[in-house]
C-alpha cells in the first residue's frame, strides 16, 4: 500500500543553521504530497503542499519540491529559528485517505 | 468559527470500560477523520466518513467505532477499552471533493491513558 518514509530524528540546529528533512514516498498512483507541522500540545497545522510532479509548496520560509522521478519530497529552510521547533510529518493523499510519516522533532538551539 | 473542536483533551480508562469521543467542526465541511498518534509511528487513520449518516474503515479499525449522525458531529467510541488503545486521538475534517486538494484542518487532540 502507501506509505512515506522519513528521517529519524530527533534533529537539533543551532539558529539560522539550514535544514532538510528527507521524506520519500510509495504510492500506485498519482497522489498529493504535504508537509504538517504540530507545535507542542497542539493538532497538526499544514505547512505546505504540491498536488503534481514538478510543483514547489512553500510556506514562512520552507520549500518542498515533488519529485516523481526521485519519489520525493524534501523539506528545506535556509536559515531556521528558534520558533521552528516543532513535530514536521510528511504526508501523502490519494484515493480516500491520507498516509503520514513518523514525524521528525526538530529543535532549534539560539 | 472554533474549527474542529474535541471533546474530552484528558481521560483515564480502566481495561474494559467504554467512552466515546466526540469532534465538532463548525466548518461545513463534508469529510471526517479520526486518526491516532503514537511514538514514532506517525499518525494512522482509524475511521473515517465522507458525509452524514457514511462511515468507512481506515487503516488500524479493530476495537473502535464511530458515528455520523449529523453532519458536524463525528463520534468514535472504544466498547471495551484495551491498554493498546492509549494513544493521542486526532479529529480532522476537509471541505469536501477530490480528498489530494485538500489540506485536513485539525482537532487539539484526546489524550487517552487505558490502565
Amino acid at each position: 500500500g502507501d506509505s512515506v518514509t522519513q528521517m529519524e530524528g530527533p534533529v537539533t540546529l543551532s539558529e539560522e543553521a539550514f535544514l532538510t528533512i528527507n521524506c520519500t514516498y510509495t504510492a500506485t498512483g498519482y497522489p498529493s504530497l504535504f508537509w504538517y507541522v504540530q507545535y507542542p500540545g497542539e493538532g497538526l497545522q499544514l505547512l505546505l503542499k504540491a498536488t503534481k510532479a514538478d510543483d514547489k509548496g512553500s510556506n514562512k520560509g520552507f520549500e518542498a519540491t515533488y519529485r516523481k522521478e526521485t519519489t520525493s519530497f524534501h523539506l528545506e529552510k535556509g536559515s531556521v529559528q528558534v520558533s521552528d521547533s516543532a513535530v514536521y510529518f510528511c504526508a501523502l493523499s490519494a484515493n480516500n485517505d491520507m498516509r503520514f510519516g513518523a514525524g521528525t522533532r526538530l529543535t532549534v538551539k539560539p | 468559527n472554533a474549527g474542529v473542536t474535541q471533546t474530552p483533551k484528558f481521560r483515564v480508562l480502566k481495561t474494559g470500560q467504554s467512552m466515546t469521543l466526540l469532534c465538532a467542526q463548525d466548518m461545513n465541511h463534508e469529510y471526517m477523520y479520526w486518526y491516532r498518534q503514537d511514538p514514532g509511528m506517525g499518525l494512522r487513520l482509524i475511521h473515517y466518513s465522507v458525509g452524514e449518516g457514511t462511515t468507512a474503515k481506515g487503516e488500524v479499525p479493530d476495537g473502535y467505532n464511530v458515528s455520523r449522525l449529523k453532519k458536524q458531529n463525528f463520534l468514535l467510541g472504544l466498547e471495551s477499552a484495551a491498554p493498546s488503545q492509549t494513544s493521542v486521538y486526532f479529529c480532522a475534517s476537509i471541505p469536501g471533493g477530490p480528498i489530494p486538494y485538500n489540506e485536513q484542518f485539525f482537532g487539539p487532540g484526546t489524550r487517552l491513558t487505558v490502565l
